[in-house]
């Protein structure tokens, strides 16, 4: 499985600002995820990252407000911009591991806005 | 459309019991079906998955997991429940492709002394 650090593990943050959250792997993997989450709750997914290529966002999220960088096979962030209290969350990245469809996460970065 | 259900938010089982964990699926084609584990301020383990083979899964820290395709379900299970093992659990399965997962809304698991 991959070991996969984030950073930072939490921060809070002023209305208006943006913050950018990290994503190391220890290893190469080609497809990696952003997710939110809501304590205690189900996982919404953000976008998906692949290396060389846009990021693809699902429905309710745009690049503006999350842009993404993907500059190496181990590497990523998400940016939070402008935000507001709503965006109060856990984000978490996942990356899917090399030969297999199993999904590793990191330990996510909880996010207060006030 | 395709989706994951954990019908129950949470389950209660005193320490020493077995555990179950329920989870159904909807979706078109051969499911591929997760289970995950997240412990208080942490990322999600992964626990399980089923893919093909055979319908009962091992997996991390005791747990296992049968598949039943007739009932369309993947419920977790472990025979003797530890206060450890008090957490909220995922299942998801995979839809596409591009390996994203559907996930259910979690089943937080509460083991009694």
């Amino acid at each position: 499985s991959a070991v996969i650090s984030q950073k930072p593990s939490r921060d809070i943050c002023q209305r208006g600002t943006s913050l950018t959250i990290q994503c190391q792997v220890d290893s190469q993997v080609t497809m990696m995820f952003w997710y939110r989450q809501q304590p205690g709750q189900s996982l919404t997914l953000i976008a998906t990252a692949n290396q060389g290529s846009e990021a693809t966002y699902e429905s309710g999220f745009v690049i503006d407000k999350f842009p993404i960088s993907r500059p190496n096979l181990t590497f990523s962030t998400l940016t939070v911009s402008n935000m507001s209290p709503e965006d109060s969350s856990i984000y978490l990245c996942s990356v899917r591991g090399s030969n297999t469809d199993t999904q590793y996460f990191g330990p996510g970065t909880r996010l207060t806005v006030l | 459309a395709q989706s994951v259900a954990q019908p129950e938010d949470q389950v209660n089982v005193a320490e020493g019991n077995p555990l179950t964990v329920k989870c159904t699926y909807s979706v078109s084609g051969n499911p591929y079906l997760f289970w995950y584990v997240q412990y208080p301020n942490r990322g999600l383990q992964f626990l399980l998955k089923y893919i093909t083979g055979d319908n009962l899964v091992k997996g991390s820290y005791g747990f296992e997991a049968e598949f039943n395709k007739s009932q369309t379900s993947f419920h977790l299970k472990k025979p003797s429940a530890l206060v450890s093992d008090s957490a909220l659990y995922f299942c998801a399965v995979r839809v596409d492709s591009n390996y994203q997962l559907i996930w259910g809304a979690g089943t937080k698991l509460i083991i009694k002394p």
